[in-house]
């Protein structure tokens, strides 16, 4: 167990509805990192927040968005959902600003089914 | 384009042999971490290597760096059937953006 915590772990929905999925970091990390996994496209990284601020983007579409709150939970939300949005998304975080320097910790993901 | 690619892409062996995964990257780099994730799994850290090291151990992984050929290699010596597992490099660059790689899934037969 990691200490990452994402719910829900599936989430089946409609093309064109949005969802929302949470995150809450290991005790004491300041850094959230959200990564989306699908057969095609491998693992993208999509965003990186540190103490509630964005620090870096990746391929994240115009239709997500994400944000940290005080208490460090992240949500990311998907809206307008497609088909090739269904995927395993991922969660991160670790406990500085710069990931590059210490290991981050995986949540065990949510799995995203758009039909 | 990501900016790590692993190779091979799928490996089989038989227990007990040695496992050896290639990492290629772009950019410059500050550090390599290597991942391994089990099939629908969270990633989980394995080792970090900086970049002024070549060489680092932990347990029976041994990885390498060779920043002039931006490339890292991941071995895993005495291989069990609990290694099956997928295993990524990750890199930043200077944005703080992270790329993995598109990864290598090992298979170790019993």
């Amino acid at each position: 167990d990691s200490g990452v915590t994402q719910t829900p772990k599936h989430l089946i929905t409609a093309t064109g509805q949005r969802v929302t999925l949470r995150c809450s970091p290991r005790s004491g990390d300041l850094s959230v990192y959200w990564y989306q996994q699908s057969l095609d496209q491998g693992l993208q990284f999509l965003i990186h927040y540190y103490n509630g601020e964005e620090r870096a983007k990746g391929n994240i579409l115009e239709r997500f968005s994400a944000q940290q709150f005080p208490d460090l939970h992240s949500e990311l939300n998907l809206s307008s959902l497609e088909l090739g949005d269904s995927a395993l998304y991922f969660c991160a975080s670790s406990v500085d600003l710069a990931g590059r320097y210490n290991e981050q910790f995986f949540g065990p993901g949510t799995r995203l089914t758009v039909l | 384009s990501q900016q790590g690619e692993e190779d091979p892409q799928a490996l089989s062996i038989q227990e007990g042999e040695n496992a050896t995964m290639n990492c290629s990257y772009k950019t410059s780099i500050n550090n390599l971490q290597w991942y391994r994730q089990n099939s629908g799994r969270g990633l989980v850290h394995l080792i970090l290597i900086r970049s002024n090291e070549r060489e680092k151990h932990s347990g029976r992984l041994r990885v390498t760096l060779d920043t002039s050929k931006k490339s890292s290699s991941l071995l895993i010596t005495a291989s069990r059937a609990a290694d099956t597992a997928s295993y990524f490099c990750a890199t930043a660059n200077t944005g703080n953006q992270f790329y993995f790689g598109t990864g290598t899934s090992l298979t170790v037969i019993p």
